[in-house]
């Protein structure tokens, strides 16, 4: 089955321990982005990637990391949490972002930042 | 990419149509409307698009005006799963890598 996968699905952690959210796709797709998605803000863009080594920032890069360095992952760090972090974050990959076709969604990672 | 309007909320009765509107006055010749849901903190799903004819899929339909100002997705036969947030997203082909969402449309569909 064509997915993207999210790990973990859920996780509290204390500010300043930094984690990392990976995210997996099976279907050859060059393109990976992160979202956010916050109450009455809705989803907004982190981080994305074009293709192996190629990563750029979306709106709301600050306090994040990303790499690249094989197509199928695309893992989110958070080096410094901090509790403004705290958000429904999403994993989506495309194989063809000039367009809006065909975005592939994980199933998201609750981060809880205490 | 242009601006979309949308409701903020809309009910729908179990088994009837669902049409949700899309106000896009400012579109150009070259973008394309994109529709999307999100059912209850999952993931963003893609429903449907079109540039200027109307369009139908195992999902749903969508009607862009002769004039492409406005648009509406339908859902024939609404079920209790569809209950989601839609959005409308009109975007350029060959514009930016970034996809873009507003607030969307909250549809209940109630028994």
């Amino acid at each position: 089955e064509a997915q993207v996968t999210q790990n973990p699905r859920y996780l509290i952690t204390v500010t300043g321990k930094k984690l990392t959210v990976t995210c997996s796709q099976n279907m050859n797709h060059e393109y990976m982005s992160w979202y956010r998605q916050d109450p009455g803000l809705g989803l907004r863009q982190i981080y994305y990637s074009m293709n192996v080594e190629v990563t750029d920032k979306g709106d709301v890069p600050e306090g994040y990391k990303v790499s690249r360095k094989e197509k199928r992952n695309f893992p989110l760090i958070l080096e410094s949490p901090s509790p403004n972090q705290t958000s429904l974050y999403f994993c989506a990959s495309s194989l063809d972002p000039v367009t809006a076709y065909g975005y592939t969604f994980g199933s998201g990672t609750r981060l809880t930042v205490v | 990419d242009a601006k979309t309007t949308q409701p903020t909320s809309m009910d729908c009765a179990e088994g009837r149509a669902a049409n949700l509107p899309c106000n896009h006055s400012t579109i150009s010749g070259n973008e394309y409307v994109y529709w999307y849901r999100q059912i209850h903190s999952q993931g963003p799903q893609y429903i449907i698009h079109g540039l200027k004819n109307n369009e139908t899929n195992e999902m749903a339909s969508l009607i862009i005006t002769e004039d492409r100002k406005s648009s509406t997705l339908i859902l024939p036969h609404a079920t209790l799963r569809d209950t989601a947030v839609y959005y409308c997203i009109v975007k350029v082909v060959g514009g930016s890598y970034q996809l873009t969402f507003g607030k969307g449309t909250k549809l209940s569909v109630i028994p």
